[in-house]
């Protein structure tokens, strides 16, 4: 399985500011993805961050409130902008790749995440 | 309505009872995995089930994959403190265009 790092890993930010949370994965994946999960909620997918091209994101998610950067195989960062109290938010990035050598599906391989960055905003 | 329902949203039990979570939806998913998430941290995947009517144990866990491919259910034999925990089951579907889908997640409390 991968191993994700996920900076910062907490931090509280002010209103109208913006803040970038970077994501390294210790080997080089295809995929990778950021996901948002709001207090006691389960996990939304804010986009597909796509290597060398802009990334793809899911309906309620704009670039110009999540921009979100894809240099190499092994990096990502997703910046919240302007952010509210509504962006008090977990964030988290994830890979897809192999358990332990199998191919766990035949339309997706299996996701790993990392520890997440707890947001506050006040 | 999300495409996976989760069931029960919130669970108390003592020590050493059964629970059986369940997850359903009316599309048929290619794989079903199931994730605890304890607080702090990010999502850790317990299972990966991918055949209609497959079992798979882990542990004091079953996990099951419905014949249809449309539900799961994870069943936890004899609970412990250490179970504690959200547990969020995700798949993928076409009708989700084939991205992980999560379905809203089960907050579990296991009292000693």
């Amino acid at each position: 399985s991968a191993v994700i790092s996920q900076k910062p890993s907490r931090d509280i930010c002010q209103r109208g500011t913006s803040l970038t949370i970077q994501c390294q994965v210790d080997s080089q994946v295809t995929m990778m993805f950021w996901y948002r999960q709001q207090p006691g909620q389960s996990l939304t997918l804010i986009a597909t961050a796509n290597q060398g091209s802009e990334a793809t994101y899911e309906s309620g998610f704009v670039i110009d409130k999540f921009p979100i950067s894809r240099p190499n195989l092994t990096f990502s960062t997703l910046t919240v902008s302007n952010m509210s109290p509504e962006d008090s938010s977990i964030y988290l990035c994830s890979v897809e790749g192999f358990r332990d050598g199998e191919f766990t599906s035949s339309s997706g391989n299996t996701i790993y995440f990392g520890e997440g960055s707890w947001l506050t905003v006040v | 309505t999300q495409l996976l329902e989760q069931s029960p949203q919130f669970l108390s039990i003592q020590e050493g009872e059964n629970l059986t979570v369940y997850c359903n939806s009316s599309s048929v998913f290619s794989s079903l995995q199931w994730y605890r998430q304890e607080p702090g941290e990010g999502p850790v995947l317990l299972v990966t089930v991918v055949t209609g009517g497959e079992v798979k144990k882990l542990k004091r866990l079953t996990f099951q994959f419905g014949d249809a491919r449309k539900d799961s259910s994870l069943h936890i034999t004899a609970a412990q403190p250490g179970d504690t925990g959200l547990y969020l089951c995700a798949g993928y579907s076409p009708h989700a265009g084939n991205m992980l889908t999560f379905g809203g997640g089960t907050r579990l409390m296991v009292k000693p």
